[in-house]
């Protein structure tokens, strides 16, 4: 049993090129989302996805783009890098009960830097 | 709006040391409450969970958070501390209700460096 699985570990890019970051998980479950970590800021929701076809934002959505075909896959895509975006990128999944409040399991981030 | 604060930025404890890391958390009804800790490089853990029920709650790793409603705080401790607790820790609180299930929203953390 995997988890969430994200690819890749490390990427640099350059302003302007764009990527999509890879996110899996084998668990089944309903609810996936897509965090960045800077530092002191914590952990900040980009977008998030209650099941396969539904998306929606997060606190800091500009500059990514998110899709859910499947359950297992969560892919968030830069479309237009820009040094801003150099962060650390994580994705999570929970399964999605009638009151919420699952714990989310996390990958083991994506780290990103834009030249 | 929910937030969590953390309004410790870098705590230092010597090893065998009590520890008590503080969160505090704005909410309109029961909240879900998390502790997690990063490790340098690595992904984030969960520690332990409130949901409702008895208020002092028990994680992995020995750590214990006790929620007080009166203070709208969910204080993470632990007895003694091990050289190998150093590291980061996040408090979140997550949302109830409609299309928002699943939403954590985390404090900044705190960084926890345990002196030997």
């Amino acid at each position: 049993n995997a988890g969430v699985t994200q690819t890749p570990k490390f990427q640099v890019l350059k302003t302007g090129q764009s990527m999509t970051l890879q996110c899996a998980q084998d668990m089944n479950h309903e609810y996936m989302s897509w965090y960045r970590q800077d530092p002191g800021m914590g952990l900040r929701l980009i977008h998030y996805s209650v099941g396969a076809g539904i998306t929606d934002q997060g606190e800091v959505p500009n500059g990514y783009n998110v899709s859910r075909s499947t359950t297992e896959d969560f892919p968030l895509r830069l479309l237009s890098a820009a040094p801003s975006q150099t962060s650390v990128y994580f994705c999570a999944s929970s399964p999605k009960t009638g009151t919420g409040g699952q714990p989310q399991h996390f990958g083991d981030g994506t780290r990103l830097s834009i030249l | 709006a929910q937030s969590v604060t953390q309004p410790d930025i870098h705590i230092t404890v010597s090893e065998g040391a009590s520890l008590e890391l503080r969160c505090n958390y704005s909410y309109g009804a029961t909240p879900y409450l998390f502790w997690y800790v990063q490790s340098p490089g690595q992904g984030l853990q969960l520690l332990l969970k409130y949901f409702s029920g008895d208020t002092l709650v028990q994680g992995i790793k020995g750590f214990e958070a006790e929620f007080k409603r009166s203070q709208s705080s969910f204080n993470l401790r632990k007895p003694s501390v091990h050289w190998s607790d150093a590291a980061e820790y996040f408090c979140a609180v997550g949302a109830y209700y409609g299309g928002s299930q699943g939403n954590l929203i985390f404090g900044k953390g705190t960084k926890l460096s345990v002196k030997p």
